[in-house]
Protein backbone atom coordinates (compact mmCIF):
# COMPACT_ATOMS: atom_id res chain seq x y z
CA UNK A 1 0.00 0.00 0.00
CA UNK A 2 1.23 3.68 -0.42
CA UNK A 3 3.27 5.27 2.03
CA UNK A 4 3.14 8.67 3.80
CA UNK A 5 3.92 10.99 1.14
CA UNK A 6 5.02 14.40 1.50
CA UNK A 7 5.27 17.33 -1.26
CA UNK A 8 7.28 19.24 -2.65
CA UNK A 9 10.48 17.06 -1.93
CA UNK A 10 12.46 19.67 -2.36
CA UNK A 11 11.46 23.57 -1.51
CA UNK A 12 13.97 26.83 -2.14
CA UNK A 13 13.07 30.12 -1.05
CA UNK A 14 14.05 33.44 -0.33
CA UNK A 15 14.50 35.04 2.90
CA UNK A 16 10.90 36.18 4.36
CA UNK A 17 8.59 34.52 1.91
CA UNK A 18 5.64 32.13 3.23
CA UNK A 19 6.18 28.26 2.43
CA UNK A 20 3.64 25.24 2.39
CA UNK A 21 4.80 21.73 3.09
CA UNK A 22 2.37 19.14 2.60
CA UNK A 23 2.11 15.55 4.16
CA UNK A 24 -0.39 13.12 2.76
CA UNK A 25 -0.79 9.79 5.39
CA UNK A 26 -1.45 6.26 5.25
CA UNK A 27 -4.90 5.88 4.86
CA UNK A 28 -6.70 5.13 8.49
CA UNK A 29 -3.62 6.52 10.33
CA UNK A 30 -5.23 8.62 13.20
CA UNK A 31 -1.90 10.15 14.61
CA UNK A 32 0.44 12.48 12.66
CA UNK A 33 3.72 13.90 13.47
CA UNK A 34 6.37 16.58 11.67
CA UNK A 35 9.45 16.33 12.73
CA UNK A 36 12.60 18.90 11.79
CA UNK A 37 15.76 17.54 10.77
CA UNK A 38 18.56 20.00 11.02
CA UNK A 39 22.26 18.73 9.46
CA UNK A 40 24.44 17.11 12.63
CA UNK A 41 21.22 17.03 14.91
CA UNK A 42 18.54 14.86 15.90
CA UNK A 43 15.08 15.02 14.97
CA UNK A 44 13.27 17.86 16.54
CA UNK A 45 9.37 17.34 17.38
CA UNK A 46 7.21 20.26 16.10
CA UNK A 47 3.53 18.99 16.13
CA UNK A 48 1.21 15.98 17.21
CA UNK A 49 -2.51 15.87 15.44
CA UNK A 50 -5.14 13.06 16.58
CA UNK A 51 -7.51 13.42 14.12
CA UNK A 52 -7.79 16.89 13.30
CA UNK A 53 -7.15 18.53 16.34
CA UNK A 54 -3.70 19.20 17.63
CA UNK A 55 -2.86 18.82 21.41
CA UNK A 56 0.18 19.53 21.11
CA UNK A 57 1.61 22.46 19.86
CA UNK A 58 4.27 23.18 21.93
CA UNK A 59 7.78 21.91 19.50
CA UNK A 60 6.41 24.57 17.26
CA UNK A 61 9.31 27.18 17.19
CA UNK A 62 7.57 30.13 17.27
CA UNK A 63 4.45 31.46 15.96
CA UNK A 64 5.83 32.21 12.44
CA UNK A 65 4.88 28.00 12.03
CA UNK A 66 1.75 26.74 12.14
CA UNK A 67 0.06 23.52 10.75
CA UNK A 68 -3.17 22.29 10.32
CA UNK A 69 -4.90 19.06 9.40
CA UNK A 70 -8.32 18.39 7.55
CA UNK A 71 -10.53 15.66 7.01
CA UNK A 72 -8.38 13.78 9.79
CA UNK A 73 -6.03 13.39 6.79
CA UNK A 74 -3.99 15.40 4.40
CA UNK A 75 -1.77 17.95 6.74
CA UNK A 76 -0.50 21.25 6.29
CA UNK A 77 2.95 22.89 7.86
CA UNK A 78 3.21 26.81 7.00
CA UNK A 79 5.76 28.91 7.58
CA UNK A 80 5.46 32.56 7.91
CA UNK A 81 8.36 34.92 7.19
CA UNK A 82 10.91 32.53 6.75
CA UNK A 83 14.28 32.78 7.51
CA UNK A 84 17.71 30.91 6.84
CA UNK A 85 17.35 28.69 10.58
CA UNK A 86 14.52 27.60 8.76
CA UNK A 87 16.42 25.79 6.80
CA UNK A 88 16.07 21.78 7.29
CA UNK A 89 14.41 18.87 6.38
CA UNK A 90 10.79 18.82 7.38
CA UNK A 91 9.25 15.01 8.14
CA UNK A 92 5.76 13.73 8.46
CA UNK A 93 5.21 10.35 10.22
CA UNK A 94 1.87 8.78 11.10
CA UNK A 95 0.68 6.08 12.68
CA UNK A 96 -2.49 4.03 14.25
CA UNK A 97 -2.53 5.20 17.55
CA UNK A 98 -0.11 6.62 20.08
CA UNK A 99 3.61 6.41 19.45
CA UNK A 100 4.19 3.45 21.94
CA UNK A 101 2.09 1.02 20.76
CA UNK A 102 2.19 1.77 17.09
CA UNK A 103 5.41 2.05 15.11
CA UNK A 104 5.55 5.79 13.30
CA UNK A 105 5.64 5.23 9.12
CA UNK A 106 7.28 8.14 7.82
CA UNK A 107 7.80 10.63 4.60
CA UNK A 108 10.81 10.95 2.77
CA UNK A 109 10.70 14.81 3.96
CA UNK A 110 10.67 18.01 2.22
CA UNK A 111 14.31 19.18 2.44
CA UNK A 112 14.14 23.32 2.79
CA UNK A 113 16.47 25.83 1.47
CA UNK A 114 16.23 29.34 2.80
CA UNK A 115 18.49 31.80 0.81
CA UNK B 1 10.80 13.90 30.88
CA UNK B 2 12.95 11.00 28.84
CA UNK B 3 15.72 11.71 26.61
CA UNK B 4 18.27 9.51 25.14
CA UNK B 5 21.82 9.31 24.31
CA UNK B 6 23.60 7.92 21.26
CA UNK B 7 27.20 7.47 21.91
CA UNK B 8 29.29 8.18 18.80
CA UNK B 9 27.89 10.18 15.63
CA UNK B 10 30.12 8.08 13.07
CA UNK B 11 30.53 4.77 13.35
CA UNK B 12 33.15 3.07 10.58
CA UNK B 13 33.41 -0.71 10.65
CA UNK B 14 34.45 -3.05 7.89
CA UNK B 15 32.32 -5.44 5.64
CA UNK B 16 31.80 -8.99 7.77
CA UNK B 17 32.68 -7.29 11.04
CA UNK B 18 30.32 -6.22 14.28
CA UNK B 19 28.15 -3.15 14.16
CA UNK B 20 27.69 -2.09 17.68
CA UNK B 21 25.44 1.14 17.94
CA UNK B 22 25.39 2.34 21.64
CA UNK B 23 21.98 4.12 22.87
CA UNK B 24 21.01 5.08 26.56
CA UNK B 25 18.04 6.15 28.29
CA UNK B 26 16.59 8.04 30.72
CA UNK B 27 13.20 8.00 31.79
CA UNK B 28 11.02 7.90 34.83
CA UNK B 29 8.77 5.24 34.11
CA UNK B 30 9.46 2.30 31.96
CA UNK B 31 10.24 2.99 28.60
CA UNK B 32 9.29 2.00 24.96
CA UNK B 33 12.59 1.87 23.22
CA UNK B 34 12.79 2.37 19.11
CA UNK B 35 15.68 2.02 16.73
CA UNK B 36 15.30 3.35 13.47
CA UNK B 37 17.21 3.81 10.16
CA UNK B 38 17.17 6.01 7.83
CA UNK B 39 19.12 5.37 4.46
CA UNK B 40 20.15 8.63 2.25
CA UNK B 41 17.37 10.75 0.71
CA UNK B 42 14.58 8.68 2.87
CA UNK B 43 12.62 8.78 5.74
CA UNK B 44 12.78 6.86 8.90
CA UNK B 45 12.08 3.06 9.00
CA UNK B 46 11.51 1.07 11.93
CA UNK B 47 13.89 -1.70 12.72
CA UNK B 48 12.84 -2.83 15.97
CA UNK B 49 10.86 -1.91 19.08
CA UNK B 50 11.18 -3.05 22.71
CA UNK B 51 8.05 -3.04 24.61
CA UNK B 52 8.24 -4.81 27.84
CA UNK B 53 8.17 -8.11 26.39
CA UNK B 54 11.56 -10.46 25.84
CA UNK B 55 14.58 -8.24 26.84
CA UNK B 56 16.54 -9.47 23.31
CA UNK B 57 14.86 -7.90 19.92
CA UNK B 58 15.03 -9.37 16.74
CA UNK B 59 14.77 -6.93 14.27
CA UNK B 60 15.03 -6.94 10.20
CA UNK B 61 18.24 -6.71 8.30
CA UNK B 62 19.38 -9.19 10.57
CA UNK B 63 19.65 -6.63 13.89
CA UNK B 64 19.28 -7.12 16.96
CA UNK B 65 18.98 -5.31 20.17
CA UNK B 66 19.22 -5.84 24.55
CA UNK B 67 16.96 -3.44 26.80
CA UNK B 68 19.18 -3.91 29.69
CA UNK B 69 17.30 -2.26 32.99
CA UNK B 70 20.30 -1.75 35.35
CA UNK B 71 22.79 0.15 32.36
CA UNK B 72 19.36 2.30 31.47
CA UNK B 73 20.74 0.95 27.82
CA UNK B 74 19.38 -0.48 24.74
CA UNK B 75 22.36 -0.65 22.27
CA UNK B 76 21.72 -2.14 18.60
CA UNK B 77 24.01 -4.70 17.17
CA UNK B 78 24.55 -6.61 13.99
CA UNK B 79 26.75 -9.80 13.79
CA UNK B 80 28.10 -8.92 10.12
CA UNK B 81 28.06 -6.01 8.25
CA UNK B 82 26.91 -5.60 5.21
CA UNK B 83 27.81 -2.68 2.62
CA UNK B 84 23.65 -2.39 2.32
CA UNK B 85 23.75 -0.98 6.25
CA UNK B 86 25.34 2.31 5.53
CA UNK B 87 22.87 4.69 6.42
CA UNK B 88 21.92 6.96 9.66
CA UNK B 89 20.39 5.29 12.48
CA UNK B 90 18.76 6.58 15.03
CA UNK B 91 17.29 5.58 19.33
CA UNK B 92 14.21 6.83 20.51
CA UNK B 93 11.92 6.60 23.41
CA UNK B 94 8.41 7.20 24.63
CA UNK B 95 6.08 6.33 27.24
CA UNK B 96 3.19 4.33 27.72
CA UNK B 97 1.27 7.37 28.72
CA UNK B 98 2.76 10.05 25.86
CA UNK B 99 2.29 9.58 22.15
CA UNK B 100 5.60 12.09 21.93
CA UNK B 101 8.51 10.01 20.18
CA UNK B 102 12.13 11.18 21.70
CA UNK B 103 14.76 10.29 19.30
CA UNK B 104 18.55 10.47 19.95
CA UNK B 105 21.32 12.72 17.57
CA UNK B 106 21.64 9.54 15.24
CA UNK B 107 24.24 7.73 14.83
CA UNK B 108 26.30 7.46 11.01
CA UNK B 109 27.49 3.79 10.10
CA UNK B 110 30.20 3.49 6.87
CA UNK B 111 31.12 0.70 5.47
CA UNK B 112 34.19 -0.35 4.50
CA UNK B 113 35.10 -3.08 1.99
Amino acid sequence: GAGVSQSPSNKVTEKGKDVELRCDPISGHTALYWYRQSLGQGLEFLIYFQGNSAPDKSGLPSDRFSAERTGGSVSTLTIQRTQQEDSAVYLCASSRGSSYNSPLHFGNGTRLTVT
Amino acid sequence: AQSVTQLGSHVSVSEGALVLLRCNYSSSVPPYLFWYVQYPNQGLQLLLKYTSAATLVKGINGFEAEFKKSETSFHLTKPSAHMSDAAEYFCAVSRSNDYKLSFGAGTTVTVRA
